[in-house]
């Protein structure tokens, strides 16, 4: 059974970098494609961006640059890095599997950015 | 981007009546390959989305057959035949077609 879960600070200062890991199990990260969501206070689903193991990476236009994805075949994790925080990036962050179709996700972490 | 329209975004539904929600794209959602990825979700409080429907029609493992999807087009339904009270949740439409992905506003399911 395919299993994910975010892990990263839970509450991050404006201006600085949101760093946030996903662990899965159960599949292999070089199998499929891996995304991250994001759930705005209030509003909808985002779509950040998502990553294949070839290279293959793509992000929303949305956020301008800010955000970096890697993986990391040898522990089975995927990474999300979105820099120059503001409070508007306050969010429950989701990782997902296959984007198109996003079949499994995780629980979800709650980051705040906040001074 | 591809804004994906649902309706009604509430919804009272007596235990055991139909209901129905839509969700409308702005763009064709046609893939290259010739699968229309529109899928939908349910979220319950405090958990992540949980799929119900892929590519319009396919239901998930476990999902129980009161749940149907259609669709073409722009236009797409998601049914419930005989709503219980553990359907209770937000319901969301999602596009996987065009880049970025995107996602109904929600339709909030509620027992009358």
């Amino acid at each position: 059974q395919v299993q994910l879960q975010e892990s990263g600070p839970g509450l991050v200062k404006p201006s600085e970098t949101l760093s946030l890991t996903c662990t899965v199990s159960g599949d292999s990260i070089t199998r499929v494609y891996w995304a991250w969501i994001r759930q705005l206070p209030g509003k909808g689903l985002e779509s950040i961006g998502y990553i294949y193991y070839t290279g293959i990476i793509m992000y929303n236009p949305s956020l301008m640059g800010r955000v970096t994805m890697s993986l990391d075949t040898s522990k089975n994790q995927f990474s999300l890095k979105l820099n120059s925080v503001t409070a508007a990036d306050t969010a429950v962050y989701f990782c997902a599997r296959m984007p198109r179709q996003l079949s499994h996700w995780g629980p979800g972490i709650l980051v705040t950015v906040s001074s | 981007d591809v804004v994906m329209t649902q309706s009604p975004l509430s919804l009272p539904v007596t235990l055991g009546q139909p209901a129905s929600i839509s969700c409308r794209s702005s763009q064709g959602l046609v893939f290259s390959d010739g699968n229309i990825y529109l899928n939908w979700f349910l979220q319950r409080p405090g958990q992540s989305p949980r799929r119900l429907i892929y590519m319009v029609s396919n239901r998930d493992s476990g999902v129980p057959d009161r749940f149907s999807g259609s669709g073409s087009g722009t236009d797409f339904t998601l049914r419930i035949s005989r709503v219980e009270a553990e359907d209770v949740g937000v319901y969301y439409c999602m596009q996987g077609t065009h880049w970025p992905f995107s996602f109904g506003q929600g339709t909030k399911l509620e027992i009358k």
